[in-house]
């Protein structure tokens, strides 16, 4: 158990919807990161928070937003779904921001199908 | 961006045998770390291994060792006595040192899966 809780473990929806998906990170940790797994593409880092701010974006979509609160957990929300944004979306937290403040711990996933 | 890349889609070790796992990457860094993280079936990613690539000696978790050529730009991963318990998808990935637009984020291969036979 790495300690990073994600929710939904697994979530359908149709086109065109909107999804949230939550995730805790590590006792401590302030760091957040957002990827996203899918076949074609592999692991694709989307957005990093530290401390409520936004601190690193990859490649993620303008359909795509999130945000860390105040109590460090952290939400992705995924507008206007098409078929292609089904992956498994993976939360990651360590302590800091830093080039070497700890390591990288994942959550077990949230799997998104959308049909 | 770093690229890394796994050129072995899929590979095959029979239990208590020794299996290596390739990895290159591209990069006009000196100083950066890298990764080698296990996703098995229950999908959450396990780091296995890390290498500072300041540093010469290779890293060494139990059965788990690198071969960190960093001239070459390769960071392979050794299994020995390989498990049942080793099978996974395996993906190499690479984080720099220093700050750059996507942060501190790890940059990953593709992966290769990994087949342990009894």
């Amino acid at each position: 158990d790495s300690g990073v809780t994600q929710t939904p473990k697994h979530l359908i929806t149709a086109t065109g919807q909107r999804v949230t998906l939550r995730c805790s990170p590590r006792s401590g940790d302030l760091s957040v990161y957002w990827y996203q797994q899918s076949l074609d593409q592999g692991l694709q880092f989307l957005i990093q928070y530290y401390n409520g701010e936004e601190r690193a974006k990859g490649n993620i979509l303008e359909r795509f937003s999130a945000q860390q609160f105040p109590d460090l957990h952290s939400e992705l929300n995924l507008s206007s779904l098409e078929l292609g944004d089904s992956a498994l979306y993976f939360c990651a937290s360590r302590l800091g921001t830093g080039g070497n403040t700890g390591e990288l711990f994942f959550g077990e996933g949230s799997r998104l199908t959308v049909l | 961006a770093q690229t890394v890349t796994q050129s072995q889609p899929e590979m095959s070790v029979q239990e208590a045998e020794t299996v290596t796992l390739s990895c290159t990457y591209d990069t006009s860094e000196s100083d950066y770390y890298l990764f080698w993280y296990k996703q098995p079936p229950s999908r959450q990613m396990i780091l296995v291994i890390r290498q500072e690539a300041y540093k010469q000696q290779n890293a060494t978790e139990n059965r788990f060792s690198v071969n960190f050529q960093k001239a070459a730009k390769s960071f392979s991963l050794k299994i020995s006595d390989s498990q049942l318990g080793d099978a996974a998808m395996y993906f190499c990935a690479y984080r720099s040192a220093q700050k750059s637009n996507s942060g501190y984020a790890l940059n990953f291969g593709k992966g290769t899966s990994l087949l342990v036979t009894p």
